[in-house]
């Protein structure tokens, strides 16, 4: 089955550095790869989305970049600030057919603490 | 302003009890998920929903039950058939029916407990 793995350790970083998250899944490279963010006791919120065929999204400070090959995303925060602090989600679709529509996993996430 | 809304925001559980929680979003939304998120664990798909009228089981099913009578509205019961109902429970909705091309909105989850 697919399976999506997250650093487990809580990312310190200081103010103003880059931070990079890791996401690795195993079986069959899925077509879309998402990111999100999730703040404590709050509802996860959708950051990026990147695409099989593309090898770097960019949105403000964020990067994801997606290889097939590795069967990895990288999520990068440049300039971090303290507000980035949460835990940062990443998340695909398990299959490649229609069959596979609305079945998403989820990783456990990677915890990111940004000090002044 | 448009989102999800899930209520309560805490819910404590008798034994042998089932309990209901709402999910009702405004953003036209087709699609409708259930997460369970515990600690240390990624979110988990209970069911999911790509139009009213029609549900399906995720990968952790069993002990809970769904409805989708409203394009609006995706009830969960937690039945008393769940022996570890103890988590907090994700309520998500997509404008497509889960094609992975488009993202999720959350709700901002329901804390259920057993008194």
């Amino acid at each position: 089955s697919q399976k999506i793995e997250q650093n487990s350790e809580a990312l310190n970083i200081q103010e103003g550095k880059t931070a990079t998250l890791t996401c690795n899944y195993t079986n069959y490279s899925p077509a879309y790869l998402q990111w999100y963010r999730q703040d404590p006791g709050r509802g996860p919120v959708f950051l990026l989305l990147i695409r099989e065929n593309e090898k770097e999204k960019r949105k403000e400070r964020l990067k994801v970049t997606f290889d097939t090959t590795l069967k990895q995303s990288l999520f990068h925060i440049t300039a971090s600030q303290p507000a980035d602090s949460a835990t940062y989600l990443c998340a695909l679709k398990k299959g490649r057919t229609t069959d596979s529509w609305g079945k998403f996993q989820f990783g456990a996430g990677t915890q990111v603490v940004v000090t002044p | 302003d448009g989102g999800i809304t899930q209520s309560p925001k805490y819910l404590f559980r008798k034994e042998g009890q089932n309990v209901t929680l709402s999910c009702e979003q405004n953003l036209n939304h087709d699609a409708m998920y259930w997460y369970r998120q515990d600690p240390g664990q990624g979110l988990r798909l209970i069911y999911y929903s790509q139009i009213v009228n029609d549900f399906q089981k995720g990968d952790i099913a069993e002990g809970y039950s769904v409805s989708r009578e409203k394009k609006e509205s995706f009830p969960l019961t937690v039945t008393s058939a769940q022996k570890n109902p103890t988590a907090f429970y994700l309520c998500a909705s997509s404008i497509d029916q889960g094609t992975g091309t488009q993202p999720q909105h959350f709700g901002d989850g329901t804390r259920l407990s057993i008194l």
